[in-house]
């Protein structure tokens, strides 16, 4: 079974500072990973995903993620807040192409002018 | 290029009423997923179909939830008869592989 764990339900940054949202999973298979962010009011669109290609996978917006698997992590990162990157992120799982995603709780990300 | 469309966005209903919640896939996807959106709960799966064939729907909470894929272009979530306990956003989400596309979502409150 797969699960993820988010840490940090509130993360507030300046803009222009880095933003980190963390994210570890658990596997038993080697796992498929994304990142999905939510505007409010809005559905979840995708960020980036890890599909055992590159360990570091680049997104849209500038978002990028690391999957280590040793530390059974996929932190997301920014270089450089801005203010339009305010919203909800979810961390995401699964064990194959076509399986079910298993979310995070989610981070909320506040940017600070 | 449409993504997935959801209707109704919002739906407002009393307690013991039918709700009907609707999802058209992106054209091409053979996978369509059903997911629940709430405070408590996070996102969690509630049934998922592939060639319009439901797969798991472990995730149904109770008797009191269906779901339905007579076509490649459109499924059903039908909860009868619905509780306050409900109200939450549902998703739909289609996917060809991995990614999955996701709609915009129902925001159904049951008073």
């Amino acid at each position: 079974a797969q699960s993820v764990t988010q840490l940090g339900s509130h993360v507030s940054v300046s803009e222009g500072a880095l933003v980190l949202l963390r994210c570890n999973y658990s596997s038993s298979v080697p796992p498929y990973l994304f990142w999905y962010v939510q505007y409010p009011n809005q559905g979840l669109q995708l960020l980036l995903k890890y599909t055992s290609a590159a360990t570091l996978v680049k997104g849209i917006n500038g978002f990028e993620a690391e999957f280590k698997k040793s530390e059974t992590s996929f932190h997301l990162t920014k270089p450089s807040a801005h203010m339009s990157d305010a919203a909800e992120y979810f961390c995401a799982v699964s064990a194959s192409g076509n399986t079910p995603l298993v979310f995070g709780k989610g981070t909320r990300l506040s940017v600070i002018a | 290029d449409a993504g997935v469309i959801q209707s109704p966005r919002h739906e407002v209903t009393e307690m013991g009423q039918e709700v009907t919640l609707r999802c058209k896939p992106i054209s091409g996807h053979d996978y369509l997923f059903w997911y629940r959106q709430t405070m408590m709960r996070g996102l969690e799966l509630l049934i998922y179909f592939n060639n319009n064939v439901p797969i798991d729907d472990s995730g149904m909470p109770e008797d009191r939830f269906s779901a339905k894929m007579p076509n490649a272009s459109f499924s059903t979530l039908k909860i009868q008869p619905s509780e306050p306990r409900d109200s939450a956003v549902y998703f739909c989400a289609s996917s060809l592989f991995q990614p999955q596309h996701f709609g915009d979502g129902t925001r159904l409150s049951i008073l």
